[in-house]
């Protein structure tokens, strides 16, 4: 069964500065990976994703993340963060064909302060 | 895009009450559906597979006679709360996933969550 860590459980930034959530995962075989967000009160986003292909993905709101498959880690990253990024990031990892559910990480909340 | 539809968002009730929230795909058909459980700060659990017209498979604690999950149509799953309490309040998510995704592998979109409270 796979399972994800999140290592950071709450990081707090000041705008501009940069960031980096790390993301590990357990699992023997070929993984789909995922990095979702969640704004207060509202449902889960998904941020980016990684199936194959090349490793360092792109996503939505300037954010990106890395597969290393070495590391077994796909960390999640933006050069300078917003006042409006402030909210919870869950990494999530299935299997390659997609047909199991999603296992998730505890989520690491994130608040950037002016 | 691909859309699912959860209701309600948020339901409010007596111990004692069974609460039913409905997961509808619906630009999609699903055989396969998913609920999880979201404790305040905590991450999404799964709580069980819902198949199409076959009964679903419950992750290891959760009740299945608490937590009844009916998947009648391809683009509907239920998951009903019986003879709920206090320590049920939670969020509730449903994923749907899409077979029709491409290059092998089946997206499965998430449902806005259901918010409910148990008095």
């Amino acid at each position: 069964a796979q399972s994800v860590s999140q290592h950071n459980h709450h990081v707090i930034l000041s705008e501009a500065a940069s960031l980096e959530l790390g993301c590990n995962y357990s699992y023997g075989g070929t993984v789909n990976l995922f990095w979702y967000v969640q704004y207060p009160g509202q449902h889960l986003q998904l941020l980016l994703k990684y199936f194959s292909g090349d490793p360092l993905v792109k996503g939505i709101k300037g954010f990106e993340a890395e597969f290393i498959k070495s590391k077994f880690s796909f960390n999640l990253r933006k050069p300078s963060v917003q006042w409006s990024d402030t909210a919870e990031y869950f990494c999530a990892v299935n299997t390659h064909s997609g047909n199991t559910p999603l296992v998730f990480g505890k989520g690491t909340r994130l608040s950037v302060i002016a | 895009g691909a859309v699912v539809s959860q209701h309600p968002s948020w339901v409010i009730c007596k111990s004692g009450t069974s609460v039913k929230i409905e997961c509808r795909s619906l630009d999609f058909q699903a055989t396969t559906m998913f609920w999880y459980r979201q404790f305040p700060k905590q991450s999404l659990m799964l709580m069980a597979t819902s198949n199409e017209g076959s009964k679903a498979t419950y992750e290891q604690g959760v009740e299945k006679d608490k937590f009844l999950i009916n998947h009648a149509s391809l683009t509907l799953s239920t998951l009903t709360v019986t003879s709920a309490h206090p320590e049920d309040s939670s969020f509730y998510i449903c994923s749907a996933r899409d077979p029709t995704g491409t290059g092998g592998h089946q997206p499965q979109h998430f449902g806005d969550g259901t918010r409910l409270s148990i008095l």
